[in-house]
């Protein structure tokens, strides 16, 4: 079974960093694009970053780039975000997601990210 | 910048009646549109995806359809469990709409 859990979520004041991880297992992490998807407080989603298969290729959307940053390690199943000088609009839910393959895709449960002092 | 625009913003059908919600892009897109369904306190949910491709185990009630800046999802016949917040994405620039609530008339 395709698991995907995240954690490290947190309350942090505004300028100061998180790094969230995601756990992957019951698939073959290496063999995926995975990305980070955010949600805040009764908001939409918002497409954060994706990374390719071995971490050589990354997207980040505009609003973040040169803030956050996406990496993976293959041998420890896991994906991560380092987010610094973190911001109030920054507070939401972070997902975890598994691309898609043959018509499925894998959405972890998200942690919550609080920025406020 | 690149936008894509759901509408209605809220939609009020009953069980049994066709819902159809729109996804329009502010620029030509290719067909790499997918579909989310989210309900309270879960993670999205994929549809469709490619435009018309129910992803696995989605009822035959939902479907996709449209090209280059009009896709619609529609729902055939809405079932009770079906009435929850619903985005478009395309996946070439991962921008995502801002959600259709579809709710009990």
């Amino acid at each position: 079974e395709v698991q995907l859990v995240e954690s490290g979520g947190g309350l942090v004041q505004p300028g100061g960093s998180l790094r969230l991880s995601c756990a992957a297992s019951g698939f073959t992490f290496s063999n995926y694009w995975m990305s980070w998807v955010r949600q805040g407080p009764g908001k939409g989603l918002e497409w954060v970053a994706n990374i390719n298969q071995n971490g050589s290729v990354k997207y980040y959307v505009n609003s973040m780039k040169g803030r956050f940053t996406i990496s993976r390690d293959n041998a420890k199943n896991s994906l991560y975000l380092q987010m610094n000088s973190l911001r109030a609009e920054d507070t939401a839910v972070y997902y975890c997601v598994r691309d898609m393959s043959g018509g499925n895709e894998y959405w972890g449960q998200g942690t919550l990210v609080t920025v406020s002092s | 910048e690149f936008v894509l625009t759901q509408s209605p913003a809220t939609l009020s059908l009953s069980p049994g009646e066709r819902g159809t919600l729109s996804c329009r892009a502010s620029q030509s897109v290719s067909s790499n549109l997918v579909w989310y369904q989210q309900k309270p306190g879960q993670a999205p949910m994929l549809l469709i995806y490619g435009a018309s491709n129910r992803a696995t185990g989605i009822p035959a009630r939902f479907s996709g359809s449209g090209s280059g800046t009009d896709f619609t999802l529609t729902i055939s016949s809405l079932e009770p469990e079906d009435f929850a917040v619903y985005y478009c994405q395309q996946r070439d620039n991962w921008a995502f709409g801002q959600g259709t609530r579809l709710e009990i008339k």
